[in-house]
Order: C-alpha cells, then sequence, then structure tokens
C-alpha cells in the first residue's frame, strides 16, 4: 500500500456534466500530480500541485482544473465532461526531492 | 511521434525466460529515467531508476544510453509474477511528478 487514497473508485457520467474527484498524499509528501491513463496508453501528466499552488501543467485544456488543500490532499476538477474524459485518473504524491511517485489506484470515469 | 516510445508487444515468454524491453526517448534534455511495473488497471509503482553505468536488482537489470536516446530493461530467469505492463518513464528534472510514460510494453509469461 502506497497510502496515497483516491476516491471514489469508480464513476458514471453523461456528456456536459462535470466532475470532481479526490486524492489524499502519503503522509509527509507535499506535492500531488494528476494523470490521465486512456486504455492501452501510458498515464499522461495533467498537472502538480506544490504547496497549494499549481506548479506546472500538461497538454490539457482549461476545464481541467485542480485544488490542493492545506493537508496537502487534492482535488481533480473536470468541467463539461466529453467522450473521451473517459480513463483511469491516477494521483501520486511525492516528496520535494524524491525521486519516486507513489500512486493511488486510480478512479475510473465512463463518460456516456 | 511521442516523446517516450516503447514496443507495445505483446512479449509471451516461458517461464525462465529472459525478455529484453526498449525504449526511446526524444527529449536530449532528459535527465532521470525509470521504469514502472503496471499490473492489469492497477497503479503504477517504480520497479528501478536507470543509470548511464547500469543498474542491477535481482533478476533486473536497467541500461541507458544517452547517445542514443535509449533505455533498457532486461528480465532474466522469468517468472508468472512477472507478468505485467512495463512502463518507460523519463523525467526533464529533478520533480518525479512531471514525468513522461511511455505507452508500455506487456509481458505474460506462461508456465
Amino acid at each position: 500500500e502506497t497510502g496515497v487514497t483516491q476516491s471514489p473508485t469508480h464513476l458514471i457520467k453523461t456528456r456536459g456534466q462535470q466532475v470532481t474527484l479526490r486524492c489524499s498524499s502519503q503522509s509527509g509528501h507535499n506535492t500531488v500530480s494528476w494523470y490521465q491513463q486512456a486504455l492501452g496508453q501510458g498515464p499522461q501528466f495533467i498537472f502538480q500541485y506544490y504547496r497549494e499552488e499549481e506548479n506546472g501543467r500538461g497538454n490539457f485544456p482549461p476545464r481541467f482544473s485542480g485544488l490542493q488543500f492545506p493537508n496537502y490532499s487534492s482535488e481533480l476538477n473536470v468541467n463539461a465532461l466529453e467522450l473521451d474524459d473517459s480513463a483511469l485518473y491516477l494521483c501520486a504524491s511525492s516528496s520535494g526531492t524524491g525521486i519516486e511517485l507513489f500512486f493511488g489506484s486510480g478512479t475510473q470515469l465512463s463518460v456516456l | 511521434r511521442k516523446e517516450v516510445e516503447q514496443d507495445p508487444g505483446p512479449f509471451n515468454v516461458p517461464e525462465g525466460a529472459t525478455v529484453a524491453f526498449n525504449c526511446t526517448y526524444s527529449n536530449s534534455a532528459s535527465q532521470s529515467f525509470f521504469w514502472y511495473r503496471q499490473d492489469c488497471r492497477k497503479e503504477p509503482k517504480l520497479l528501478m531508476s536507470v543509470y548511464s553505468s547500469g543498474n542491477e536488482d535481482g533478476r533486473f537489470t536497467a541500461q541507458l544510453n544517452r547517445a542514443s536516446q535509449y533505455i533498457s530493461l532486461l528480465i532474466r530467469d522469468s517468472k508468472l509474477s512477472d507478468s505485467a505492463t512495463y512502463l518507460c518513464v523519463v523525467n526533464r528534472g529533478a520533480n518525479a511528478g512531471k514525468s513522461t510514460f511511455g505507452d508500455g510494453t506487456t509481458l505474460t509469461v506462461k508456465p
């Protein structure tokens, strides 16, 4: 167990809806990164949060947004859902200097 | 062209076989390199870091060739439990969180 927890584990939404995914980082880790993994592909970097501020973003549109809270937990929000947003969303925590990413078990999002 | 490219496989090998996976990356500024393992639709987990000098962890050996921008993973004496998808991961800096993943190579080890 990595100590990184994500909720919910599964979610079904329809096009145009909004969704919020949650992540609790491993104890002592102040950095949370979010990844999207489509079927048959590797995880793609969405963005990272460090000390409650966005600290880098991948090639994702603004309808993907996030938050980090003082306890370092984080949320990923996706507005105006599209069919292509169907994927496994992974949260990973790391320390400021650590080389290893510790992933949660992910949220499987299906957009119908 | 993707920044990190891997042969998707699948690789189907018998127990005890030796299997090698390759990975190439396009950004010459990349600084750190890793192999992660992902079991079916579960979270990726770090298998090992990759260094130019090569590194070994039991049956696993990883190698980096910076000049060719090429990374390899060798698995000796394959076990059934090695069946998984192996993800090549490249990072431009020291920030582990902003990593670029390949699409993975799937390995199935058969009895």
